[in-house]
């Protein structure tokens, strides 16, 4: 089983601040993903990283895959209230036959105070 | 419309009910896959369709039985459930099976057993 393992479990920050979470796993992925996820409602695709280096910026988020393809993080330039919110790393398995599944890690809580 | 739009929002049913939730898509998608998601947990795979067919079951009780009537259409029909299936039930759905790091993920459906 490949696991995805999520950090920190919970944070709060106040608005403006940077901060970094990370995604990481001993598993190889073909590609991760991560999701935000509000209350009551489904997750909302933010972006899929798939070459091993790779770094992609949706405003101020910026993502990284690993050099490996284990691990990602994310990064938030001056946190706004509305980035509150659950974000969710998800790894597509490299191996044949499971590339249908989605290994989603427990989730990052993200409380950006105003 | 890039929407799977998910029916109903909230329902609560008692033990002995025989009820069912519906997703719809059309995005010409030919993968659909319904989760399960308890609070503060990450979404765990239930079903996975692919080209109305039942590709992946992951070993879930058979009082949740799935549908895919049609390539726009999946149901989840649900009987004699327990308190503890209530939960966030979410449907997706991508191009192809291959592809489900790119699934677009309907609101929920918030199930409440009584």
């Amino acid at each position: 089983t490949q696991l995805l393992e999520q950090s920190p479990q919970f944070l709060s920050i106040q608005e403006g601040e940077n901060l970094t979470v990370y995604c990481n796993s001993s598993s190889v992925f073909s590609s991760l993903q991560w999701y935000r996820q509000e209350p009551g409602e489904g997750p909302v695709l933010l972006v899929t990283v798939v070459t091993g280096g790779e770094v992609k910026k949706l405003k101020r988020l910026t993502f990284q895959f690993g050099d490996a393809r284990k691990d990602s993080s994310l990064h938030i330039t001056a946190a706004q209230p509305g980035d509150t919110g659950l974000y969710l790393c998800a790894g597509l398995s490299t191996s044949t036959g499971a590339n249908s599944k989605l290994t989603f890690g427990k989730g990052i809580t993200l409380s950006v105070r105003p | 419309d890039t929407e799977v739009t998910q029916t109903p929002k909230h329902l609560v049913m008692g033990m002995t009910n025989k009820k069912s939730l519906k997703c719809e898509q059309h995005m010409g998608h030919r993968a659909m896959y319904w989760y399960k998601q308890k609070a503060k947990k990450p979404p765990e795979l239930m079903f996975v369709y692919s080209y109305e067919k039942l590709s992946i079951n992951e070993s879930v009780p058979s009082r949740f039985s799935p549908e895919c009537p049609n390539s726009s259409l999946l149901n989840l029909h649900l009987h004699a459930l327990q308190p503890e299936d209530s939960a966030l039930y979410l449907c997706a759905s991508s191009q192809e099976l291959g592809q489900a790091f790119l699934a677009f993920f309907g609101q929920g459906t918030r199930l409440t057993v009584v």
